[in-house]
C-alpha cells in the first residue's frame, strides 16, 4: 500500500531532550516536507527536500533540522525542543517538487506536547 | 507577505445542500490543490488544479486564473462530508519551493 509512515504518533517531552520523528515514503517520491499545524494558523512549512541530499528551509524552519540521506526517509530533529514547539506535525511526499503539481500524500500527524 | 484566504470559515448545513467553499490568493501561482482534514486529523488530497475544472464524484473544484479565485462545491452534501477543507497554493514567482495554506474552513454537515 503506498503511504507515508509518521513515528511516533504521539510525543510528550520535557524541554530541552533531543529527539526525532522519522517520515518514510514507499512511493519513491523526490519531493518530501514537514509542516507543523497550530491552532488559528494553519499549516506551515518547516523545511522541504526536492531530493536526497538537497534540503532547503520552509517559513518557520527555527528550532528544527532534517536530512535527507535515502530517498525514502526524512527525519525531523528537534535539537532542544522548547514549548513553543508544541504542535501537530505533519510529513509529506510527492512524486517531484519542481512545480508542484503533483498530488501530495500527507502522513498521519505527529503530535508533539513539549513540556 | 503572499497570503490565501478561505471563506467562510465555519460552514453548517443540513444534509443535501449544495456546499461551496471559496479560496482566494493574492498573486500569481503555479498550482492549487484542495486537501480535506478528517476529525481524526488525517489529511488527504481532493484535487490538485492549475487551470479549470476538475470533478471527482459529488466534489467539483474550479479555478479562475485571472480573478485569482477557486472554489470547491460539494453536491448532495452527506454527514460524512463533515471535514476541513484546506486550500493550498504554489506561488509562481519564486521563494521557498513548498505550498502556502490557507486556515481551513470547517464543514459540519446535520442528517
Amino acid at each position: 500500500e503506498a503511504q507515508v509512515t509518521q513515528n511516533p504518533r504521539y510525543l510528550i517531552t520535557v524541554t530541552g531532550k533531543k529527539l526525532t520523528v522519522t517520515c518514510s515514503q514507499n512511493m519513491n517520491h523526490e519531493y518530501m516536507s514537514w509542516y507543523r499545524q497550530d491552532p488559528g494558523l494553519g499549516l506551515r512549512q518547516i523545511y522541504y527536500s526536492m531530493n536526497v541530499e538537497v534540503t532547503d528551509k520552509g517559513d518557520v524552519p527555527e528550532g528544527y533540522k532534517v536530512s535527507r540521506k535515502e530517498k525514502r526517509n526524512f527525519p525531523l530533529i528537534l535539537e532542544s525542543p522548547s514549548p513553543n514547539q508544541t504542535s501537530l506535525y505533519f510529513c509529506a511526499s510527492s512524486l517531484k517538487g519542481d512545480t508542484m503539481n503533483y498530488e501530495q500524500y500527507f502522513g498521519p500527524g505527529t503530535r508533539l506536547t513539549v513540556t | 507577505k503572499n497570503e490565501v484566504e478561505q471563506s467562510p470559515q465555519n460552514l453548517t448545513a443540513q444534509e443535501g445542500e449544495f456546499i461551496t467553499i471559496n479560496c482566494s490568493y493574492s498573486v500569481g501561482i503555479s498550482a492549487l490543490h484542495w486537501l480535506q482534514q478528517h476529525p481524526g486529523g488525517g489529511i488527504v488530497s481532493l484535487f490538485m488544479l492549475s487551470s479549470g475544472k476538475k470533478k471527482h464524484g459529488r466534489l467539483i473544484a474550479t479555478i479562475n486564473i485571472q480573478e485569482k479565485h477557486s472554489s470547491l462545491h460539494i453536491t448532495a452534501s452527506h454527514p460524512r462530508d463533515s471535514a476541513v477543507y484546506i486550500c493550498a497554493v504554489r506561488w509562481s514567482g519564486g521563494g521557498a519551493d513548498g505550498l502556502t495554506f490557507g486556515k481551513g474552513t470547517h464543514l459540519i454537515i446535520q442528517p
